[in-house]
Formats: C-alpha cells, structure tokens, sequence
C-alpha cells in the first residue's frame, strides 16, 4: 500500500475553513484516497473517498490533483466538534485488504 | 450507512485470564473482517486478517496463539487474547469490508478498551 505522509497536528478556530494535505507519491493507478476521522476511545469514521480532481459531500471536499501525488481534505468552518485525528489512506478498492494507517493529523479547534 | 459493533466496549480482567471481544456487522455480511489495537497517542496498527470460515492472516510479530481469532458466520468475528497481561492492554478495534457498486468500503467498531491489572 503506498505511504502516506500528513502533518502531525494542525490548530484552527472556530468557524474557520481547515485543509489538510496528505502526500502519497507512490500512489498507484487503481488506488482510492480515503479519509477517515477518529475520536478519542472511538472507531475510526469514515469521512470521503475520492479518486481524481474533486469530490464533496456534506462534511468535507476532497481534492485531487491531476497526478494523484498528494489529496486535500478540506473542511468547511469547523466546530469545536471536529477536534480530532484525520487519517489519509490510500490503497486499491478501500476495502478489500486492511487498511495502513499513518501517523494521522491531529486537529485542535479552540473557541 | 453499514454498522459494526463490538463487545463489550471495556473491559477489565486479571493478568493470567483470557478475554473474548465480539465484532458484528449488523446490517451486512462481511466475508472479512479485520483486527486492529491501538496504543494511546498510536496509529491503529494492524493485527490480523479474519476470513469467514477459514484461518486468520496474523501480521508478523504478533503472536497467533495469544490472539486467537474465529469467523464462525458471515457476521461475527471474535477476538480472544488469552493469558493477558498487562502490556495486552490497548484499544482493539475491528473492522469489516462490505462491496458497494463495485467496490469495497470499510466499517470500523466502536472499539474495546482492554485493561489488564
């Protein structure tokens, strides 16, 4: 499964927009981006999946660039409610085999 | 959208016993689930791959006959660690395939808290 590199951890404010980049050089051509969102003493939550250029849904857009080197999750004026840890996953199919999980981001909002 | 459960959602037990945690899918059938711990401030690390009536895929260094797994039906998964001490204690969280349209997507548990004293 390709590697995924992501920031450690990210601060924003309430009502403010957060993007957070992942990088996957090594992505290959039958690979999903999947994200996932995790609280404390919960199970992973799956967020968004994408393949190329961009997708939305009701809690985050997702872009992809043309080469599929790197994906941005974006989300929209977050709530103190969205503090957590954000995973980028890629790999074939998103759920055939397990999923790899990197270091994640761990995202604080603050009032 | 798919639901997995787990249970008991905590538990506690003695060093020296063992401990079964059960992972359903509730609402679907998964031909595989799989087994993830995860230490505190940790990435969910991958245990074991479990195949509906057949033998469990271990991850090197982890121990099969410490973590007994069993996939008796398409819904249940059962995670067994058995003479548990107290390095077992993490959070173990399962997780099963379901094929959507052509592909597959993954559902997690709501995990097990597993402390040994």
């Amino acid at each position: 499964l390709a590697k995924t590199t992501q920031p450690i951890s990210m601060d924003s404010y309430e009502g403010q927009e957060v993007n957070i980049t992942c990088s996957h050089n090594n992505i290959a051509t039958n690979d999903y981006i999947t994200w996932y969102q995790q609280f404390p003493s919960q199970g992973p939550r799956f967020i968004i999946q994408g393949y190329k250029t961009k997708v939305t849904n009701e809690v985050a857009s997702l872009f992809i660039p043309a080469d599929r080197k790197s994906s941005t999750l974006s989300l929209p004026r977050v709530s103190l409610s969205d503090t957590a840890v954000y995973y980028c996953l890629v790999g074939d199919t998103g759920g055939r085999r397990a999923l790899t999980f990197g270091s994640g981001t761990r995202l604080q909002v603050q009032p | 959208g798919a639901v997995v459960s787990q249970h008991p959602s905590w538990v506690i037990c003695k060093s020296g016993t063992s401990v079964k945690i059960e992972c359903r899918s509730l609402d679907f059938q998964a031909t595989t689930m799989f087994w993830y711990r995860q230490f505190p401030k940790q990435s969910l690390m991958l245990m074991a791959t479990s195949n509906e009536g057949s033998k469990a895929t271990y991850e090197q260094g982890v121990e099969k006959d410490k973590f007994l797994i069993n996939h008796a039906s398409l819904t249940l998964s059962t995670l067994t660690v058995t003479s548990a001490h107290p390095e077992d204690s993490s959070f173990y969280i399962c997780s099963a395939s379901q094929r959507l349209a052509g592909r597959y997507e993954q559902y997690f548990g709501p995990g097990t808290r597993l402390t040994v004293t």
